[in-house]
């Protein structure tokens, strides 16, 4: 799995949009990026994933930069309730299991 | 539709005691593992099965034991537990062979004293 850079922390204001940066210079061709989160005492929460092209769910968007050594989650209208640890993932498609490795993440937090 | 449930939510173990995690999912899904969460670690796996009767160690496995006789069950033994044990252990499944989408239980506690 390549390394992944996240920063610690990050505030976000409620309403607006919340930027997640994760670094994974190292990347190979056949990595995906994967974004999880993690609401206090909960369960991670699956968000995302992407290989090239920037994605956009019902949760969150995906930007991957055309060199793809970088990404961003970017939750476009966050609450107080996106207030979470976010985890991102790389890692290749190539089956064994469920092995993904969790990192410490950024532990977001969303502000009135 | 139940997901992945894990129980006991919590527990309190002495030094040397055994005892099973449980964790069940009701989605038919191949792959199922554990993870353990400490402070400042992050998740770690420590095992995780791709099928029924197909189990595999992880990052940490020492301590622990897994089975998978049937889709549904995978449960965690630990043999003699350790006060080092002591995290938040989560279990967690996914459909297929893909990275996709974890499910994730909500976890139990553990301490061991």
């Amino acid at each position: 799995d390549a390394k992944t850079t996240q920063p610690p922390s990050m505030d976000c204001a409620e309403g607006r949009a919340a930027n997640l940066p994760c670094n994974h210079s190292t990347i190979s061709g056949n990595e995906y990026v994967y974004w999880y989160r993690q609401i206090h005492s909960q369960g991670p929460q699956y968000i995302i994933h992407g290989l090239k092209n920037n994605e956009t769910n019902e949760m969150a968007s995906l930007i991957i930069t055309e060199d793809r050594k970088s990404s961003t989650l970017i939750l476009p209208h966050a609450t107080l309730r996106d207030t979470a640890v976010y985890y991102c993932i790389a890692r290749a498609r190539t089956g064994g299991g469920n092995k993904l490795t969790f990192g410490t993440g950024t532990q977001l937090k969303v502000e009135l | 539709n139940a997901g992945v449930t894990q129980t006991p939510k919590f527990q309190v173990l002495k030094t040397g005691q055994s005892m099973t995690l449980q964790c069940a999912q009701d989605m038919n899904h191949e792959y199922m593992s554990w993870y353990r969460q400490d402070p400042g670690m992050g998740l770690r796996l420590i095992h995780y099965s791709v099928g029924a009767g197909i189990t595999d160690q992880g990052e940490v496995p020492n301590g622990y034991n897994v089975s998978r006789s049937t889709t549904e069950d995978f449960p965690l033994r630990l043999l003699s537990a350790a006060p080092s044990q002591t995290s938040v252990y989560f279990c967690a499944s996914s459909q297929d062979r893909g990275w996709e989408k974890l499910f994730f239980g909500s976890g139990t506690q553990l301490s061991v004293l």
